[in-house]
């Protein structure tokens, strides 16, 4: 199976900063890789596919690169509506495996 | 686009349990469906999916052989059919519209319920 490790874990920042979160893959998964956003309570959303085509309606301040192992997502200035888990996730090959989440954290 | 999932509870370690999800706002029979859970404290994990026309489905080990994804295109529902459930089965589930095919090959999950929750104990 491929397995999926974000870092950091979780980190904390401000209203406006810019902010990336890391995604390596246990091995090469091309481009297949989408991203998520977790609220508790809510239904997950997607934010990004394919590692760098934002989803319909989502703000243009999302942004993913990468491809191979090493991906990013990264939020150019956080707003307050985005603090969440973010998490992503591979479709190489099956299974289907996720990462294990980043927590944003208010500063 | 609406998903709703239904039939989470309290069960005992091995007995079963079959969750359904009600879809609306989009073409159901022409869509991948998948199952994705997340225990407390934990990630999401990926359980299944299911293809547009039922002929291919898809498990993550630590389910297949007690676990069966199903769809009724007709009444635009999924179901899982979950057996011999253990603790650690104990997890939020969450239905969601795979999305596979849609724009590109490429299994990523575009819209999802709010999910049900599972909870196996004695």
């Amino acid at each position: 199976d491929i397995q999926m490790t974000q870092s950091p874990p979780s980190l904390s920042a401000s209203v406006g900063d810019r902010v990336t979160i890391t995604c390596r893959a246990s091995q090469s998964i091309s481009t297949y890789l989408n991203w998520y956003q977790l609220k508790p309570g809510k239904a997950p959303k997607l934010l990004i596919y394919s590692a760098s085509t934002l989803q319909s309606g989502v703000p243009s301040r999302f942004s993913g690169s990468g491809s191979g192992t090493d991906f990013t997502l990264t939020i150019s200035s956080l707003q307050p509506e985005d603090y969440a888990t973010y998490s992503c996730q591979h479709s190489y090959s099956a299974p289907i495996t996720f990462g294990q989440g980043t927590r944003l954290e208010i500063k | 686009v609406q998903l709703v999932e239904s039939g989470g509870g309290l069960v005992k370690p091995g007995g079963s349990l079959r969750l359904s999800c009600s879809a609306s706002g989009f073409s159901f029979s022409d869509s991948f469906m998948g199952w994705i859970r997340q225990a407390p404290g934990k990630g999401l994990e990926w359980v299944a999916y299911i293809s547009s026309g039922k002929s291919y489905t898809n498990y993550a080990d630590s389910v297949k052989g007690r676990f069966t994804i199903s769809r009724d295109n007709a009444q635009n529902s999924m179901y899982l059919q979950m057996n011999s459930l253990r603790a650690e089965d104990t997890a939020v589930y969450y239905c969601a519209r795979d999305a596979f095919g849609v724009v590109i090959m490429n299994h990523y999950f575009d819209h999802w319920g709010q999910g049900t929750l599972v909870t196996v104990s004695s």
